[in-house]
């Protein structure tokens, strides 16, 4: 089985701060990881994913995330935060015989500050 | 244009209903999934269906059925509604095994009152 464990259900930042959103996983097989973003009263929006090959990935907005095996960590960085963040990010895992399956993490309320 | 399309955006009614979620994508994907999310954002997996075929069926009450009349499309009837129903669901699709991310639908706001 898998899990997505993320660290701290609320963030909160200030306009122009270093944004940190930490992701651990759990999977006995190789992990497909991803991050979404919800905004509110919306869908979720892929903003990057690792599958195979270079660790660090960048996605949309500015984004960017680093897969650390050893760690079993993905967390989710952006160098200085905009007020159009304010939003809930979601950390989930698939891969092996998950059918696809994603599993996700209870997701991290992201507050920026003026 | 639309990728995955879900209707109704809101729906409301009353314990004992019977009431249907429609999904539509436009992507070609191989593989449609419905997900819940409940009150404290909480998604979790209900089915997922490859080619009309269902591949994932989570532990989801036999009220809920989906019908995949064939790939483009998934919906989501759910019979006797209870209050514990309401949530969010959302559908999504993906190429065959998902591992290359899903695209979500806007969601479905479902109240049992």
């Amino acid at each position: 089985a898998q899990s997505v464990t993320q660290l701290g259900s609320h963030v909160s930042v200030s306009e122009g701060a270093l944004v940190l959103l930490r992701c651990n996983y759990s999977s006995s097989v190789p992990p497909y990881l991803f991050w979404y973003v919800q905004y509110p009263n919306q869908g979720l929006q892929l903003l990057l994913k690792y599958t195979t090959g270079a660790t660090l990935v960048k996605g949309i907005n500015g984004f960017e995330a680093e897969f650390k095996k050893s760690e079993t960590s993905f967390h989710l960085t952006k160098p200085s935060a905009h007020m159009s963040d304010a939003a809930e990010y979601f950390c989930a895992v698939t891969g092996g015989t998950s059918y696809g399956k994603l599993t996700f993490g209870q997701g991290t309320i992201l507050t920026v500050h003026p | 244009d639309t990728a995955v399309s879900q209707t109704p955006k809101y729906l409301v009614t009353q314990m004992g209903n019977d009431k249907s979620i429609k999904c539509e994508q436009n992507l070609g994907h191989d593989t449609m999934y419905w997900y819940k999310q409940d009150s404290k954002k909480f998604l979790k997996i209900m089915f997922s269906y490859n080619n009309k075929e269902l591949i994932i069926n989570e532990t989801v009450p036999n009220r809920f059925s989906p019908k995949s009349p064939d790939k483009a499309h998934l919906n989501l009837h759910i019979n006797s509604l209870e209050l514990g129903d309401s949530a969010v669901y959302f559908c999504a699709s993906s190429q065959w095994d998902g591992n290359y991310g899903y695209t979500f639908g806007s969601g479905t706001r479902l109240t049992v009152v």
